[in-house]
């Protein structure tokens, strides 16, 4: 089955790290950009970055460059989206989402979504 | 960049059509033809609806289109059911491998 699952919820202290996962299965993980999007509280989608776990090569919305780090690793094709120092405003749903891809590239929509991971910083 | 504007709340009867905007600007929905839209019930993955403007996936009821003109793309649903009922968000492209959604908009079945 074409999936990916996130990593469980998580309840943390502001300023602690996290490192919250995203593993695909069967696809091609290496050749799929892997995106992430966050849903605050009673609020909608916002863009946060998207990575190309083939290479690493990875793009970040304005909004979150500096304030997270998305990463990947294809050997076991989980991608990543981590903190180095939570605040209480990164309380929020987490998504990961693949770029659909196509024959010698990827088309410009996310056709799967994992089910999301709750973070809550208090 | 700003989210694209969606209407935060719709509600209609069943059986009726209701149509949801999404305004962005030249930068995003105007520039690209990329436009998608995702249905979302709360605690579950969103799923995906309408793409490329107006492109169905496979397995998505001809009761959903998607339509664009200028800066506005809008997602149209036909003959309303329950299960209808669910947050609707659309998402632009933006050029440099980023994206961007809108508000969502909350669609309560009567």
């Amino acid at each position: 089955e074409v999936q990916l699952v996130q990593s469980g919820a998580e309840v943390k202290k502001p300023g602690e790290s996290l490192k919250i996962s995203c593993k695909g299965s069967g696809y091609r993980f290496t050749t799929s950009w892997i995106g992430w999007a966050r849903q605050m509280p009673g609020k909608g989608l916002e863009w946060m970055g998207i990575i190309y776990p083939g290479d690493s090569d990875t793009r970040y919305s304005p909004s979150f460059q500096g304030q997270v780090t998305i990463s990947a690793d294809k050997s076991i094709s989980t991608a990543y989206l981590q903190w180095t120092s939570l605040q209480a405003s990164d309380t929020a749903i987490y998504y990961c989402a693949r770029r659909k891809p196509v024959p010698g590239g990827a088309d410009y929509y996310m056709d799967l979504w994992g089910k999301g991971t709750t973070v809550t910083v208090s | 960049q700003s989210a694209l504007t969606q209407p935060a709340s719709v509600s209609e009867s069943p059986g009726q059509s209701i149509t949801i905007s999404c305004a962005g600007t030249s930068s995003d929905v105007g520039d690209y033809n990329y436009v998608s839209w995702y249905q979302h019930h709360p605690g579950n993955a969103p799923k995906l609806m309408i793409y490329d403007v107006s492109k169905r996936p496979s397995g998505v009821s001809t009761r959903f289109s998607g339509s664009k003109s200028g800066n506005t793309a809008s997602l149209t649903i036909s003959g309303l059911q329950a299960e209808d009922e669910a947050d609707y968000y659309c998402c632009s492209y933006a050029g440099s491998s980023t994206w961007v959604f809108g508000g969502g908009t909350k669609l309560t079945v009567l």
